[in-house]
């Protein structure tokens, strides 16, 4: 069973932030939080990954509550483009493999 | 690169058929995978790879067998194709190097088993 909860779907208004969600309250100390997502019928694509702190790249935000139960994926201006189904997955260093669950779908709304 | 490649796009197969799933990466990654996904579904591990001759089963391995004879190449294998297997099929790959990079997956096979 996948170690995450998230909504199964939120809308966001196109050029507003995308807030998405995941509770992750068994998380052992060495588990990362990661997030991919998937664009209508395509492979997904990797977003970003974090420990404890706060990570940022060029797609996204990635907040971690302090006690790691829960984190949020923050897209800071969506666009239609970033209508896809979001996976936050916790998974260990080495060779443990991705496990997904069942995402949130997000739509992005003009 | 090209990446992460799959063949063939589409496949229809007859009960009890069977069939090889071709995957293929060309950035040296060690670890290999192979994911099935239903309809409105997330995506299901079946087997994975950490290296050449090695491999391990997921979530989902019965009815399918795979084999690791080179880095590059990961093939799955319906041994008799069943209605339960229709599915799209995507393979991934990931350095192993401290096992926290990204994993890339393919396009994706699209199999139908009538």
């Amino acid at each position: 069973d996948a170690k995450t909860t998230q909504p199964p779907s939120m809308d966001c208004a196109e050029g507003r932030a995308a807030n998405l969600p995941c509770n992750h309250s068994t998380i052992s100390g060495n588990e990362y939080v990661y997030w991919y997502r998937q664009i209508h019928s395509q492979g997904p694509q990797y977003i970003i990954h974090g420990l404890k702190n706060n990570e940022t790249n060029e797609m996204a935000s990635l907040i971690i509550t302090e006690d790691r139960k829960s984190s949020t994926l923050i897209l800071p201006h969506a666009t239609l483009r970033d209508t896809a189904v979001y996976y936050c997955i916790v998974r260990n260093s080495g060779n443990t493999p991705l496990v997904f669950g069942k995402g949130t779908r997000l739509s992005v709304i003009a | 690169n090209a990446g992460v490649t799959q063949t063939p796009k589409f496949q229809v197969l007859k009960t009890g058929q069977s069939m090889t799933l071709q995957c293929a990466q060309d950035m040296n990654h060690e670890y290999m995978s192979w994911y099935r996904q239903d309809p409105g579904m997330g995506l299901r591990l079946i087997h994975y790879s950490v290296g050449a001759g090695i491999t391990d089963q997921g979530e989902v391995p019965n009815g399918y067998n795979v084999s690791r004879s080179t880095t590059e190449d990961f093939p799955l294998r319906l041994l008799s194709a069943a209605p339960s297997q229709t599915s799209v099929y995507f393979c991934a790959s990931r350095s192993s190097g401290t096992g926290l990079d990204e994993q890339y997956f393919g396009p994706g096979t699209r199999l139908t088993v009538t």
